[in-house]
């Protein structure tokens, strides 16, 4: 069974600083990863995701993410915060290698608080 | 181009009773899965219908069930509602199965009193 873990229930920085936020996975195989945020009262948005090729992921709103496959870890990262970025964050694991169906196992989310 | 839509946006509903929630895929998307979130939890993979059929499911009973329509939107019903069924319901569409990101619509938030 596939998981993720993402250890830390908040997150803050101050504006224009770099934010990561962090996760680690375990699954079986290769790792298919994503990154969703979530603002209150809404569904999740897609950030980015990791199938293959380069360790640096480019996704959404100036946001991305690394794939260290020897710590099992895809952090979330970004160069300069800005205080809309303030949401919360997923991250998640395809599920269910060789059914040929995606789904998806989310951590429990990192609440991101940029401050002014 | 509409994303995802889901009704209602608010239920409540008392223990014992049935509910149906329902979901429109992303134009194009004939794949529509199904999550339960939990207060301060992350979503949790319920079913997932493509061509009308029940393609994998979770770690839920059967009081929850769900279908797809011809026109590849879907219902999730539960039935014998729990206290513990309380949360945002998620739907999320794909353009077919495999390694496509997932759109989600925003939730029906059910409570169960």
């Amino acid at each position: 069974a596939q998981s993720v873990a993402q250890p830390e229930d908040q997150v803050n920085v101050a504006e224009g600083n770099p934010l990561t936020v962090k996760c680690t996975y375990s699954v079986s195989g290769n790792p298919y990863l994503f990154w969703y945020v979530q603002y209150p009262n809404r569904g999740l948005q897609f950030l980015l995701k990791y199938i293959t090729g380069d360790n640096l992921v480019k996704g959404s709103y100036g946001f991305e993410a690394e794939f260290n496959k020897s710590q099992t870890s895809f952090h979330l990262k970004k160069p300069s915060a800005l205080v809309s970025d303030s949401a919360l964050y997923f991250c998640a694991v395809r599920g269910s290698l060789g059914s040929g169906y995606s789904t998806l196992t989310f951590g429990k989310g990192t609440m991101l608080l940029v401050s002014p | 181009d509409a994303g995802v839509t889901q009704s209602p946006t608010h239920l409540i509903k008392t223990r014992g009773q049935q509910v149906t929630l329902r979901c429109s895929p992303k134009s194009g998307h004939d794949t529509v899965s199904w999550y339960q979130q939990a207060l301060g939890q992350g979503p949790q993979f319920i079913f997932q219908y493509y061509e009308e059929e029940e393609r994998q499911r979770g770690n839920f009973p059967d009081r929850f069930s769900g279908h797809q329509f011809p026109n590849y939107s879907s219902e999730l019903n539960v039935n014998a509602l729990l206290l513990g069924d309380s949360a945002l319901y998620l739907c999320a569409s794909s353009p077919g199965v495999g390694l496509r990101e997932q759109y989600f619509g925003p939730g029906t938030r059910l409570t169960v009193t």
